[in-house]
């Protein structure tokens, strides 16, 4: 079983602050996803992840995959109410032939004051 | 709205009852995905399906947990005789195929809270 560590497991900032979340491993990914989560619902996917070193943007998110392809990591800036939620990151096994099975971390638990 | 769906939302039951919980995907996602969510932590694999194939069922936690899609496209996910710490949120999720690349995306229901007495 492949296993992904997020840190940290909470964080409480104030409104204007910058943060970043990590997603580790030992094992390599062929592709990282991060998903947010609300309180009630269910998980809704922000960024898909492939190459080694990868950078996205999406707004004042930028996600980044290592060039091991065994972590990454969630930079906000400027963080907002809005921003409030459980960020997950769940990566997909490089040898997943016919199946796809993704493996998520614990997630980690953000509260931005206003 | 064409969203996952599942039902009820809400269900307590007394030990040793056996529960259903349903699952509606979105039209079209040939692969359905059940999970267990615990408060502030993340989604823990349960099984899946291709159609009305269950592709992977390792994640059930014991032979209580039983789930069937025999028409591709409902599920139901059934515990048996269900005891106090299968008490947590259930969610499925459904996408369009969990093996069409990396870009898969999973579309997740709003989860059934399960609370046994």
């Amino acid at each position: 079983t492949q296993l992904l560590e997020q840190s940290p497991q909470f964080l409480s900032i104030q409104e204007g602050e910058n943060l970043t979340v990590y997603c580790n491993s030992s094992s390599v990914f062929s592709s990282l996803q991060w998903y947010r989560q609300e309180p009630g619902e269910g998980p809704v996917l922000l960024v898909t992840v492939v190459t080694g070193g990868e950078v996205k943007k999406l707004k004042r998110l930028t996600f980044q995959f290592g060039d091991a392809r065994k972590d990454s990591s969630l930079h906000i800036t400027a963080a907002q109410p809005g921003d409030t939620g459980l960020y997950l990151c769940a990566g997909r096994p490089p040898s997943s032939g016919g199946s796809y099975i993704p493996t998520f971390g614990r997630g980690t638990s953000l509260i931005v004051h206003p | 709205g064409a969203g996952v769906s599942q039902s009820p939302r809400y269900k307590v039951t007394k030990r040793g009852q056996d529960v259903a919980l349903r699952c509606d995907p979105i039209s079209g996602h040939v692969s359905l995905y059940w999970y267990r969510q615990a408060l502030g932590q993340g989604p823990e694999f349960l099984t899946y399906f291709n159609y009305e194939a269950q592709q992977d069922k390792s994640g059930l936690p014991n032979d209580r947990f039983s789930a069937e899609r025999p028409e591709g496209s409902i599920s139901t996910l059934t515990i048996q005789r269900t005891e106090q710490r299968d008490s947590a949120m259930y969610r499925c999720a459904s996408s369009l195929m969990g093996r069409q690349g990396p870009y898969n995306e999973q579309f997740f229901g709003p989860g059934t809270r399960l609370t046994v007495l």
